[in-house]
């Protein structure tokens, strides 16, 4: 199965500034590359899937890129309603699998 | 509106059985693969199983091949799955979730998650 390796575990960040997220797969997932946003005691919401498409009502500060094995999710001005776990999924291949996730906490 | 309303969770003894089933409208049912996704307290999301719209094809995460079943009853809009051998790792809230688009096995809308607890 293909690893989905995601760092930091925790990134602090303030208000109002970038947020740059990591996600690595162990073999090559092409753009089949999605990522969710999850606050506690809530379903997990979609943000990004294509590897840099919006979802539906995703606000334009969520930004993906990459291909293959590496991808970023940005976030590019932080707001109070961000902080939250993030986690990349690849669809690439079965199983599908998860990152195990950042938590972006405020600094 | 989409809505998923999942059901079933329980506090099982390890061995034990359990069948969830998640309730889906809003939306052609038939149209869209569905998966169950799992998270253990405190830990991150993990895929379980999937189904395609038409039910004719199935796949299963390594772990829980030959104890779980996943299946679907498109008459009554319904997802299920059958939990058989559950162990105390099988702890976690299972969420049903909708595929996005045909061919794109990402999750636009999540259920609110059913409780499945494996102890003695």
């Amino acid at each position: 199965e293909i690893v989905m390796t995601q760092s930091p575990a925790t990134l602090s960040v303030s208000p109002g500034e970038r947020a740059t997220l990591s996600c690595r797969a162990s073999q090559s997932v092409s753009s089949n590359l999605a990522w969710y946003q999850q606050k506690p005691g809530q379903a997990p919401r979609l943000l990004i899937y294509a590897a840099s498409a919006r979802a539906t009502n995703v606000p334009a500060r969520f930004s993906g890129s990459g291909s293959g094995t590496e991808f970023t999710l940005t976030i590019s001005s932080l707001q109070s309603e961000d902080f939250a776990v993030y986690s990349c999924q690849q669809y690439s291949n079965w199983p599908l699998t998860f990152g195990g996730g950042t938590r972006v906490e405020i600094k | 509106e989409v809505q998923l309303l999942e059901s079933g969770g329980n506090l099982v003894q390890p061995g034990g059985s359990l069948r969830l089933s998640c309730a889906a409208s809003g939306f052609t049912f038939t149209t869209y693969a569905m998966s169950w996704v799992r998270q253990a307290p405190g830990k991150g999301l993990e895929w379980v199983s999937g189904i395609s719209g038409n039910g004719g094809s199935t796949y299963y995460a390594d772990s829980e091949k030959g104890r779980f079943t996943i299946s679907r009853d498109n008459s009554k809009n319904t997802l299920y799955l059958q939990m058989n051998s559950l162990r105390a790792e099988d702890t976690a809230v299972y969420y049903c979730a909708k595929q996005l688009i045909v061919g794109a096995t990402v999750f636009d809308y999540w259920g609110q998650g059913t409780l499945v607890t494996v102890s003695s």
